[in-house]
C-alpha cells in the first residue's frame, strides 16, 4: 500500500497566486515526521519544510507553509503569491519513528505561468 | 553548510560496463542513501549505510552494490550495468537519523546506459 500519496501529477498555477500541492500518508505509527522538497531541473532536492506529527502548530517557512491535518492525514504543500522561480517537481516524504528511512511520493510538477 | 557531493553530473557507459557513482559529505553524518529517481515512480531507496563499513538494502537493490570504506564516502557500484538502470541517482547523508532531521543531498548522477 502507498504510504506517501501525491495525487497531482501536473500543476499549472498564475503567476502570484497561491497554490496548494497536495499530500496524504498512511502510518499507524505515533511518531513521524512529514517533508516537502523542491527538486528544480537542475537536479539538486531542496529541503522546503517539514512538520512533526506532535506539533501543534502548522509549520512555517517564508512562503510556504504546511496545512497539516492530522485526523485526514494531510500534509498539504502551501506557497503563497507564487513565482516563476517556483516551477519544479515537488515531493512530499513521511519518516516514521519506528523506521528513519525517508518514504517519498511520486511528486508533483508545479509550472507558474507568467 | 552541508555539502554533499556527486562525483559526475552526466554519466554515459555501455551495456556491461562495471560503473561506480562517488558521494562525499563533509559533515560527518553517519548515515547515507542511495537513491534512484524515475518520472511518476520519486525516489527509490537502493541502499544505505549507518555506519563504515556498514550496509543495508533498500528496497530495489538488485544489480546494485555499495561500499562505505570511510565515513564521508558511500559508493555505489553497477556491477554490470544494463539499460534499465538508465536513472537519475541521487546521494543523500543525514547526521542521526532523528524523527525530523533534514537529508542532504548530492546534486545528482544523470546517468544513461547504452
Amino acid at each position: 500500500a502507498q504510504k506517501i500519496t501525491q495525487t497531482q501529477p501536473g500543476m499549472f498555477v498564475q503567476e502570484k497566486e497561491a497554490v496548494t500541492l497536495d499530500c496524504t500518508y498512511d502510518t499507524s505509527d505515533p511518531s513521524y515526521g512529514l517533508f516537502w522538497y523542491k527538486q528544480p531541473s537542475s537536479g539538486e532536492m531542496i529541503f522546503l519544510i517539514y512538520q512533526g506529527s506532535y506539533d501543534q502548530q502548522n509549520a512555517t517557512e517564508g512562503r510556504y507553509s504546511l496545512n497539516f491535518q492530522k485526523a485526514r492525514k494531510s500534509a498539504n504543500l502551501v506557497i503563497s503569491a507564487s513565482q516563476l522561480g517556483d516551477s519544479a517537481m515537488y515531493f512530499c516524504a513521511m519518516r516514521e519513528r519506528s523506521n528513519y528511512q525517508l518514504i517519498w511520493g511520486a511528486g508533483t510538477k508545479l509550472i507558474i505561468k507568467p | 553548510d552541508v555539502k554533499v557531493t556527486q562525483s559526475s553530473r552526466y554519466l554515459v557507459k555501455r551495456t556491461g560496463e562495471k560503473v561506480f557513482l562517488e558521494c562525499v559529505q563533509d559533515m560527518d553524518h553517519e548515515n547515507m542513501f542511495w537513491y534512484r529517481q524515475d518520472p511518476g515512480l520519486g525516489l527509490r531507496l537502493i541502499y544505505f549505510s549507518y555506519d563504515v563499513k556498514m550496509k543495508e538494502k533498500g528496497d530495489i537493490p538488485e544489480g546494485y552494490s555499495v561500499s562505505r570504506e570511510k565515513k564521508e564516502r558511500f559508493s555505489l557500484i553497477l556491477e554490470s550495468a544494463s539499460t534499465n538502470q538508465t536513472s537519475m541517482y541521487l546521494c543523500a547523508s543525514i547526521w542521526t537519523g532523528g524523527l525530523l532531521d533534514e537529508q542532504f543531498f548530492g546534486p545528482g548522477t544523470r546517468l544513461t546506459v547504452l
